[in-house]
């Protein structure tokens, strides 16, 4: 069975903080996806990655980085938290050629 | 730029009524159109997706029917069911080779009452 597994559901950080945020995918997939989702305003593309250590720009990349030193693994680095990154993170993969993302329960971060 | 228009931002419907959810798009080159379903606590789950060369697409209850002219497309679901209550995604697919994003709508929040 599929499986994106969000590192925690909820997270609270003070404003300044370094969070790290992190995303395990089970499928052997390439492609891997960071989105923030926010009343009123859908699913936003923060970063992707369609291989191990590359990335690209999503929409709204301000603010954030991303890691991926695995295949399985892809983390999204707040480098210094503010309030306006207070959100619902979710992490999504799919497979290489294939449309369909498979995403994660989401982790909902509050920061202070 | 908003790629993609969703509503209505909110529904309410009676159970065993038709639940509509309309799409509109400005740019030509996508060429996949899948509508996402989010329960409360959980992460969105492909519900059913069209590409451009069908008109019609039907899985059980859930419809979507596509207007590439008008560059709209809409998710039918029939006989909703409370179990329906959730958060509708469209989306799109920015056609090529190599192209793996997809644009997503606002969101529309569907409630079915008994």
């Amino acid at each position: 069975d599929v499986k994106v597994t969000q590192s925690s559901r909820y997270l609270v950080k003070r404003t300044g903080e370094k969070v790290f945020l992190e995303c395990v995918q089970d499928m052997d997939h390439e492609n891997m996806f960071w989105y923030r989702q926010d009343p009123g305003l859908g699913l936003r593309l923060i970063y992707f990655s369609y291989d191990v250590k590359m990335k690209e720009k999503g929409d709204i990349p301000e603010g954030y980085s991303v890691s991926r030193e695995k295949k399985e693994r892809f983390s999204l680095i707040l480098e210094s938290a503010s309030t306006n990154q207070t959100s619902m993170y979710l992490c999504a993969s799919s497979l290489l050629g294939n449309n369909i993302q498979y995403f994660g329960a989401g982790t909902r971060l509050s920061v202070l | 730029q908003q790629q993609v228009k969703q509503s209505p931002q909110s529904l309410i419907v009676q159970k065993g009524g038709i639940s509509i959810i309309n799409c509109a798009y400005e740019n030509t080159a996508f060429d996949y159109f899948p509508w996402y379903q989010q329960f409360p606590g959980k992460g969105p789950a492909l519900l059913i997706a069209i590409r451009p060369d069908v008109s019609e697409k039907k899985e059980g209850r859930f419809t979507i029917s596509f207007n590439k002219s008008a560059k709209q497309f809409s998710l039918h679901i029939m006989d909703s069911q409370p179990g329906d209550s959730a958060t509708y995604f469209c989306a799109l697919r920015q056609g090529g080779a190599g192209s793996y994003q997809l644009t997503f709508g606002k969101g529309t929040k569907l409630s079915v009452i008994p």
